[in-house]
């Protein structure tokens, strides 16, 4: 059974700063991997799908990595901003989704 | 274009008492998928269709759960003789087929037991 992990569950960095996030699952046998982010009250935004046969994705000030035998993606913000702070959803899986339990982040201004 | 869209809002139910949730997906997407999000449970699958296959309700908590999608288009879950551990938000995602597509999400409605 799928299990996705991610770590930390809170952070709080400094404006400004590079982040990681973590996310590790237990069955490599995946599909795709997508980064969702979550604000408060609202639905999911998707950030990045890597597909199984992918390494990785970038959009903008987002990096994602998928190493499949290791079981781990992560996520990387650079130069964070205020407007960053929301929960951050790892999920891995094509039809039937498994979800992590998300990183909560706060960029402090 | 119009995204997902999920209604009602919120809804506020007697225990016992059936209810509807409704979504609409994105126009021309074939795939739809409901999720529930506790409390201290995260986000949990509950059930997908897919075109004119038979749905996948393997999610589905118990019977007093079930999902129809009417015209390949709109979709409801309803829950019956709903219990106090039933409140939560549920959200609907649709994608443009199964596999290697993004989901995207509607704003979900909030469902709370009394």
């Amino acid at each position: 059974k799928q299990e996705v992990t991610q770590i930390p569950a809170a952070l709080s960095v400094p404006e400004g700063e590079n982040l990681v996030l973590n996310c590790s699952f237990t069955d490599s046998a995946i599909y795709n991997l997508q980064w969702f982010r979550q604000d408060p009250g609202k639905g999911l935004t998707s950030l990045l799908l890597i597909q199984s046969s992918q390494r990785e994705q970038t959009s903008g000030r987002l990096n994602a990595s998928l190493d499949k035998s290791s079981g781990r993606s992560t996520l990387y913000i650079a130069a964070s901003q205020p407007g960053d702070s929301a929960t951050y959803l790892c999920a891995v899986g094509d039809d039937k989704i498994i979800f992590g339990k998300g990183t909560r982040l706060h960029i402090l201004p | 274009g119009a995204g997902v869209s999920q209604s009602p809002s919120n809804k506020v139910t007697e225990k016992g008492k059936d209810v509807e949730l409704r979504c609409d997906p994105i126009s021309g997407h074939t795939a739809l998928y409901w999720y529930r999000q506790s409390l201290g449970q995260g986000l949990e699958f509950l059930i997908y269709f897919q075109g004119n296959s038979a749905p996948d309700k393997s999610g589905l908590p118990s019977d007093r759960f079930s999902a129809e999608r009417t015209g390949g288009s709109v979709s409801t879950l309803t829950i019956q003789r709903t219990q106090q551990e039933d409140s939560a938000v549920y959200l609907c995602a649709s994608s443009p087929g199964t596999g290697p597509y993004e989901q995207y999400f509607g704003p979900g409605t909030r469902l709370t037991v009394t």
